[in-house]
């Protein structure tokens, strides 16, 4: 079964600095890859996807992600954090169950973002 | 954005009682999912709809039913609401490639006391 792990439950950085949040990922086959942001009371936004070909995706807001088959991971990055930018991420892994039309949508638990002045 | 939406945006409702959420899309997006969001799990499926009349479960399904008669509609039901359902529930739609995003209504704040 495919399964999400983002080890940190909580990041802080400071505005101006670069930022890295990690994300693992279980599954057999070249998984979709995605990561969405989600501020306080709102619902969630895509920031990025992988599905194929090169493997460092540029997103939205300056955010890009790298996905690595070696070790499962596909993690965000972003090199100058804004105070803007403070706001809950996830990980998400998509995959065909037995190759047809039934598609799992499978997010991680997420990643808090503080970021200070 | 998407067409996506959640009914209604706040309930409360009593323990034993059955709820029913509905989630209106206005895309043709064939897949549509149902999530709940509690503090420290994240984003947690509940059930998901690959077609009509097609569905499956998620990882805590226990408690909840849906139903998808149309491509717009997809119910989720609590049968008995119980306070550990007391969430946020958020309703997610993609369209049939699958490379492609999901995309998100604003949610559901279901309080059962």
């Amino acid at each position: 079964a495919q399964s999400v792990t983002q080890p940190d439950i909580h990041i802080t950085v400071s505005e101006g600095a670069s930022l890295e949040l990690r994300c693992n990922y279980s599954y057999g086959a070249t998984p979709y890859l995605f990561w969405y942001v989600q501020s306080p009371g709102q619902g969630l936004q895509l920031l990025l996807k992988y599905f194929s070909g090169d493997t460092l995706v540029q997103g939205i807001k300056g955010f890009e992600a790298e996905f690595k088959r070696s070790q499962s991971s596909f993690n965000l990055r972003k090199p100058s954090v804004h105070w803007s930018d403070a706001a809950e991420y996830f990980c998400a892994v998509g995959a065909s169950l037995g190759g047809g039309s039934n598609y799992k949508l499978t997010f991680g638990k997420g990643t808090l973002l503080t970021v200070n002045p | 954005d998407a067409g996506i939406t959640q009914s209604p945006r706040h309930k409360v409702t009593e323990t034993g009682t059955p709820v029913t959420l509905r989630c209106h899309q206005t895309e043709n997006h064939r897949y549509m999912y149902w999530y709940r969001q509690d503090p420290g799990h994240g984003l947690r499926l509940i059930h998901y709809s690959y077609g009509v009349k097609d569905t499956d479960k998620g990882e805590v399904s226990d408690g909840y039913s849906v139903s998808r008669s149309k491509t717009e509609d997809f119910l989720l039901t609590l049968e008995s609401a119980t306070s550990s359902q007391t969430s946020v529930y958020f309703c997610a739609t993609k369209f049939r490639d699958l490379w492609t995003e999901a995309f998100f209504g604003q949610g559901t704040r279901l309080t059962v006391v």
